[in-house]
């Protein structure tokens, strides 16, 4: 199986800030990485795709890089909606596997 | 309007088998490219992806739980079901069904529709 690691696994930040939450794949995966925004009780939402491509209907605050083992989900301008847990996960293999979460927190 | 609703028993007990479906509308699990998977949550635990079916019935599954599941689909009724042998304690958690999109020539995707998700608690 491919292995996701995110870091940080939480961070406390403040409303404005910019924010940075990095990915490692545990082998090349091209660019087949997917970012996700969960908020208690509810369904994750899709923010990245493919790396670097926006959702429809999502910030442009929003936005990804990367390729191969090293992704980055930046965040520009933090919102107060914005806090929430973050996921990604590889869609290059079968599982899917996501990665263990990053909890933005208010400061 | 792409909608997805998973049914089931909200409580199982230890052994026995769960059976969970995913009824949806806005799209058909014919169209090529496109599936339906489930992925669970444990209460206050990361998102785990479980099993994925694709519209020509082609079937993925994690392989750590590869032998307790099985994942079907029933286009005329707009169903996937997926169901868990021997569930256990650890097994409680929110199960999501998701609609799949394809990139890339369908080399890769991602989940854009997910469902409101099912509580299920595994005790006896």
């Amino acid at each position: 199986d491919i292995q996701m690691t995110q870091s940080p696994s939480s961070l406390s930040t403040s409303v404005g800030d910019r924010v940075t939450i990095t990915c490692r794949a545990s082998q090349s995966i091209s660019s087949y990485l997917n970012w996700y925004q969960q908020k208690p009780g509810k369904a994750p939402k899709v923010l990245i795709y493919a790396a670097s491509s926006l959702q429809s209907g999502v910030p442009s605050r929003f936005s990804g890089s990367g390729s191969g083992t090293d992704f980055t989900l930046t965040i520009n301008s933090l919102q107060p909606e914005d806090f929430a847990t973050y996921y990604c996960q590889e869609s290059y293999s079968s599982p899917g596997t996501f990665g263990q979460g990053t909890k933005v927190e208010i400061k | 309007q792409i909608t997805l609703n998973e049914s089931g028993p909200t409580l199982v007990k230890p052994t026995q088998t769960l059976t969970l479906t995913c009824t949806f509308s806005g799209f058909s699990l014919t169209t090529s490219g496109v599936g339906v998977g489930w992925i669970r949550q444990p209460p206050g635990k990361a998102l785990e992806w479980l099993a994925l079916i694709f519209w020509d019935d082609d079937k993925r599954y994690s392989p750590s739980l590869k032998s307790r599941l099985t994942i079907t689909k029933d286009t005329s009724k707009n169903q996937v079901v997926v169901t868990m042998t021997n569930m256990d304690p650890v097994d409680t958690a929110t199960y999501f069904c998701a609609h799949r999109r394809p990139y890339n020539s369908g080399l890769g995707g991602y989940f854009d529709y997910w469902g409101q998700g099912t509580l299920v608690t595994v005790s006896s």
